[in-house]
């Protein structure tokens, strides 16, 4: 159980371009649900946070409004990169989180996306 | 703020343990956990310890926590190939533990 998925799994784009990934829990609630980076060897940094039906907390240096994120249900997050540069291209994995079924905060991690923007 | 840090490589022969060490700051952590990424895949949650134990074991995985040092880690015992990847300790902190801090991750190759 608890599985979480991310489509598409690699996508490639055109600079100016806008990009959307869908995080979705697949068998849950996620009440939570997270969007982090990850550039080549490094590790996972925290983009925003968001709950379900309100707007999406961000991190700081995170523009909120070139990394636009939708939490509209329980099961589906969306995060649209807008105005694609290639110093977007990255690793991009989200995770979700609910209360319930859960017995500890745990967060349980998509596959997540390789974005590369030319 | 909130840091977590791991040595960034670890290299072990096939059978031996492999031992990966984190440090983190943040002392009302609740939960400390261990994910594996293989290469261009998502995080695995490995195993996970409550801040208010000291040690946990999950058949070959062995998690030591000294949380007077801060000082978390994790051991593979009988170490396969299958276990190359890189391994990220992370802390939960937050009012509810519901945001995570994670360390660099360390890159355990295993040498047959």
């Amino acid at each position: 159980g608890a599985v979480v998925s991310q489509h598409p799994s690699w996508v490639i784009c055109k600079s100016g371009t806008s990009v959307k990934i869908e995080c979705r829990s697949l068998d849950f609630q996620a009440t939570t649900m997270f969007w982090y980076r990850q550039f080549p060897k490094q590790s996972l940094m925290l983009m925003a946070t968001s709950n379900e039906g309100s707007k999406a907390t961000y991190e700081q240096g995170v523009e909120k409004d070139k990394f636009l994120i939708n939490h509209a249900s329980l099961t589906l997050s969306t995060l649209t990169v807008t105005s694609a540069h290639p110093e977007d291209s990255s690793f991009y994995i989200c995770s979700a989180s609910g209360r319930g079924y859960l017995t500890y905060n745990e967060q349980f991690f998509g596959p997540g996306t390789r974005l590369t923007v030319l | 703020g909130e840091d977590v840090e791991q040595s960034l490589f670890l290299s072990v022969r096939e059978g031996d343990s492999s031992v990966i060490n984190c440090t983190y700051t943040d002392s009302s952590s609740t939960y400390l956990y261990w994910y594996k990424q293989e290469p261009g895949a998502g995080l695995q949650l490995l195993t996970y310890i409550f801040s208010n134990m000291d040690m946990k074991q999950d058949q070959r995985l062995t998690v030591l926590l000294n949380k007077k040092d801060k000082h978390l880690s994790l051991r593979i015992a009988d170490t396969q190939t299958g276990d190359s990847a890189i391994y990220f300790c992370a802390e939960s902190i937050g009012n509810y533990g519901q945001n995570f801090v994670f360390g660099p991750g360390t890159r355990l190759s295993v040498l047959p």
